[in-house]
This record gives C-alpha cells, sequence and structure tokens, in this order.
C-alpha cells in the first residue's frame, strides 16, 4: 500500500485564521479523499480531491470553506478557512485504487487542529 | 441514502473473553471495509470482504459479509489489550472509490 505523510501533525490556530493541511503520497494514486473526524468518532467524508479540475465536495461542506488543490498525482492540500472552535477536528487525507482494488483506501495520519 | 449502523458503541471487556462487532444496512454494497484505527494515528485496513457469505480470518479476528451484501461482522476471540481501538466498517458506494463509515465501535481491553 501507499505511504501517506500529512503536514502538520497538529497545530493550534486563532479564530478567523487559515491553515492549509498538506497530503503527500509515495506513489501515484488515482483518488485522493479529504475526511474529518471527531476525536473517538466515525470519519465524515469534506471532498473528493481530483486531478486537474476542482474538488467534488460533500454536502455541507463548501469550497469557499475548505478549498482544495490538487496539482498532480501525488500531493494534495486542504485549507480550512476563517476558522472557528467548531472546525477543531482531525483531518485525514487517504488514497484509493492504488492496489487496482477503487474500493480500498489508506490513510494518512491525521491532523489534529484546535481553534481557540 | 445509504447508511451504515454500526454496534455496539463502546465496549470494554477483560482479556481472554469474545466479542462480535455488527454493521448493518438496508442497502446493497459491493464490497465491506473494516479498519482498526489507535489514537493518533490514522484507521489502518483490515480486510475487504467483497463476496455475499464470504468469511475471511486475520489470526483471532473473523470476518463475515452477509449473503445479501447488506450487512457485516466482526468477530475476536480472546481479545487482548492489543485489540484496544476503534474499529470502523466502511461500505463502497459503487464505481465512485467513495466509502460510508459506520459509527465505528470503541473497544478497550483490559488486561
Amino acid at each position: 500500500s501507499a505511504v501517506i505523510s500529512q503536514k502538520p501533525s497538529r497545530d493550534i490556530c486563532q479564530r478567523g485564521t487559515s491553515l492549509t493541511i498538506q497530503c503527500q503520497v509515495d506513489s501515484q494514486v488515482t483518488m485522493m479523499f479529504w475526511y474529518r473526524q471527531q476525536p473517538g468518532q466515525s470519519l465524515t467524508l469534506i471532498a473528493t480531491a481530483n486531478q486537474g479540475s476542482e474538488a467534488t465536495y460533500e454536502s455541507g461542506f463548501v469550497i469557499d470553506k475548505f478549498p482544495i488543490s490538487r496539482p498532480n498525482l501525488t500531493f494534495s492540500t486542504l485549507t480550512v478557512s476563517n476558522m472557528s472552535p467548531e472546525d477543531s477536528s482531525i483531518y485525514l487525507c487517504s488514497v484509493g485504487g492504488t492496489s487496482g482494488r477503487y474500493y480500498e483506501q489508506y490513510f494518512g495520519p491525521g491532523t489534529r487542529l484546535t481553534v481557540t | 441514502t445509504q447508511l451504515l449502523e454500526q454496534s455496539p458503541q463502546f465496549l470494554s471487556i477483560q482479556e481472554g473473553e469474545n466479542l462480535t462487532v455488527y454493521c448493518n444496512s438496508s442497502s446493497v454494497f459491493s464490497s465491506l471495509q473494516w479498519y482498526r484505527q489507535e489514537p493518533g494515528e490514522g484507521p489502518v485496513l483490515l480486510v475487504t470482504v467483497v463476496t455475499g457469505g464470504e468469511v475471511k480470518k486475520l489470526k483471532r479476528l473473523t470476518f463475515q459479509f452477509g449473503d445479501a451484501r447488506k450487512d457485516s461482522s466482526l468477530h475476536i476471540t480472546a481479545a487482548q489489550p492489543g485489540d484496544t481501538g476503534l474499529y470502523l466498517c466502511a461500505g463502497a458506494i459503487s464505481y465512485t472509490g467513495k466509502l460510508i463509515f459506520g459509527q465505528g465501535t470503541t473497544l478497550q481491553v483490559k488486561p
């Protein structure tokens, strides 16, 4: 499976600011996704990061709040804009289709964000 | 809307006990995955089941996919403290690559 890294691993930010999270994969992958997770709870899909085109957002998530870039097949960024304490969460990137099975996803270690 | 109901949400047992976690839906899934997540880490894929009725074993863990591909179970035999973590089931939405996750089961195994 692909090796996925995320930066930063954690951060504490002030409300009103923005944070960009990076996701780097050690091989080219077809699909990349961004999730949000409250500690100890399940994952909620934010968007699918599409290479060369705009990301596809799930219901309840908008581009102005969570702009996503995917300049190539190994890298993506998620920005959390104009943060509020409600944005405090763990943000995870994942990749899919690496083993020829489109339905299997592999996850990065996550970015723990605290907004004060 | 496809949903996955996972139960129980919390489980605290003694080392050596057996347990079963259930994942149910009214929808059919093309495949179902089970993940385990430890604090500070991302979920790690344990197994994928694809065929209705399929049973897969991973050491003391047994995974089963329902005949109708609407439900799955995870059975752990003789649980150990190292099994402690958050267990997540996830169903694949056909041809999209997207997953729907259950609510998760937090397992604590006490020595």
